[in-house]
């Protein structure tokens, strides 16, 4: 089965530009998360949706990120304006329902993000 | 709140050896744990989980709720088993949180 595909893989801006992340999970998985990974960390969950619903943005940097999942499938993530200390991977990641995996989430390869 | 420990960042072993890699977690609940491992250039994948008690590519994990601690470990390391591993909890609303990592180098 294809797997979850983001893009863009790769992203330079300045700091005070804003970029977007895209993010296809595998086809008929309801949540979705959205994870930073920071040099050297392991990744921290920014945000989780269960189809078009948000679960849990408790560590979402509101002032500045933004997310969306219309339609339950397809996500974005909005940096605006981004700072330096953005500068991470961000990891898209999706499950299916629980009862059908175990509770195993699948991740993307990852957008690296470099804010200058 | 969950929490997931893994006190080394680096862990060196030669080919053969055995190697533990550590974990552990604080959470009030019942948990549900697992490890993840990103080779070089990879996504990251899922390695095990506890509730499977399976061995994939010879490594193995105990959940011990005494100690709250879930380390992997593998008797004899490979070569190709060089990579980041992540210990992960899924605790309330399906929220996984990961440890920092531990990088694994198995040397020849």
């Amino acid at each position: 089965e294809a797997g979850v595909a983001q893009s863009p893989r790769y992203k330079i801006i300045e700091k005070r530009q804003s970029v977007a992340f895209w993010c296809n999970p595998i086809s008929g998985h309801a949540t979705l998360y959205w994870y930073q990974q920071i040099l050297g960390q392991g990744p921290k969950l920014l945000i989780q949706f269960q189809n078009n619903g948000v679960v849990d943005d408790s560590q979402l940097p509101k002032d500045r990120f933004s997310a969306e999942r219309l339609k339950g499938v397809d996500s974005t993530l909005k940096i605006q304006p981004a700072k330096l200390e953005d500068s991470a991977v961000y990891l898209c990641a999706s499950s299916p329902p629980t009862a059908d995996s175990g509770n195993t989430i699948y991740f993307g390869e990852g957008s690296w993000l470099t804010v200058v | 709140a969950q929490r997931v420990t893994q006190p080394e960042k680096l862990l060196s072993v030669f080919k053969g050896a055995p190697v533990e890699l550590k974990c552990n977690y604080s959470y009030s609940g019942s948990p549900e744990l697992f490890w993840y491992v990103q080779y070089s250039r990879q996504r990251l994948q899922l390695l095990l989980r506890h509730i499977s008690r399976e061995s994939i590519k010879g490594f193995t994990a105990d959940l011990n709720k005494g100690e709250t601690s879930f380390h992997l470990k593998k008797p004899f390391a490979q070569e190709e088993d060089s990579a980041m591993y992540y210990c992960a909890l899924l605790g309330g609303s399906e929220k996984l949180v990961f440890g920092k990592g531990t990088k694994l180098t198995v040397n020849p």
